[in-house]
């Protein structure tokens, strides 16, 4: 069975410009979750999404937002991006919203921002 | 101050040695502890979770967790070299979210 699935693997973009990431789940879960990982560090939670609605939202800003699609992938939007949005964007599925951790990562959005 | 804190390493064993791995953390609301393992270039992929205080263990595996002290390990017993990686403690207060906390992740190398 395939895993998470995120695109792209890399991008760059320039201050200012803006990004949309695609994640789709495995087959069968409805729950997605986002996070960053700045190298170096570990990944903190941006949002996560079940059944096509926000039920978490990390301390982000408003510049970053989410939806889920009916079919249960997921995208993340960037807007104004800045120099230290560089990171590792990783989606995770879990067949529902989980306090256990048994999320399935995908292996991430590599975004550099020059 | 992070509500978890990690030491970074790099942690350099020879190949058969115990590892041991460690967190602290400040938020007493915390419910759920899990470790995760991450490749390089890769996801973080659950290696163990646990409830409230106590030890599980999972092959040569193990974790515990000290309530009392905000204190949480991962032990690795006959460490062997592909368990080189990156080793992420996390933790969620429940409530059936995904909201992990982690920490920043200890290097681990494991020299044959």
């Amino acid at each position: 069975d395939a895993g998470v699935t995120q695109s792209p693997t890399h991008l760059i973009k320039t201050r200012g410009q803006h990004v949309t990431l695609r994640c789709s789940p495995i087959s069968g879960h409805k729950s997605v979750s986002w996070y960053q990982q700045v190298l170096g560090q570990g990944p903190q939670f941006i949002f996560q999404y079940y059944e096509k609605e926000e039920r978490g939202r990390g301390n982000f800003p408003d510049r970053f937002s989410a939806r889920q699609f009916p079919n249960y992938s997921s995208e993340l939007n960037v807007n104004a991006l800045l120099l230290g949005d560089s990171a590792l964007y990783l989606c995770a599925s879990s067949f529902l919203p989980s306090d256990t951790g048994e999320l399935f990562f995908g292996e991430g959005s590599r975004l550099t921002v020059l | 101050q992070k509500e978890v804190e990690q030491d970074p390493g790099p942690l350099s064993v020879p190949e058969g040695a115990i590892v041991s791995l460690n967190c602290t953390y400040s938020n007493s609301a915390f419910q759920y502890f899990m470790w995760y393992r991450q490749y390089s270039r890769k996801g973080p992929e659950l290696l163990m979770y646990t409830y409230s205080s106590g030890n599980k263990e999972d092959g040569r595996f193990t974790a515990q967790v000290d309530k009392s002290s905000k204190y949480i390990s991962l032990f690795i017993r006959d460490s062997q070299p592909s368990d080189s990686a990156t080793y992420l403690c996390a933790m969620n207060r429940g409530g059936a979210t995904n909201k992990l906390i982690f920490g920043t992740g200890t290097l681990l190398a494991v020299q044959p």
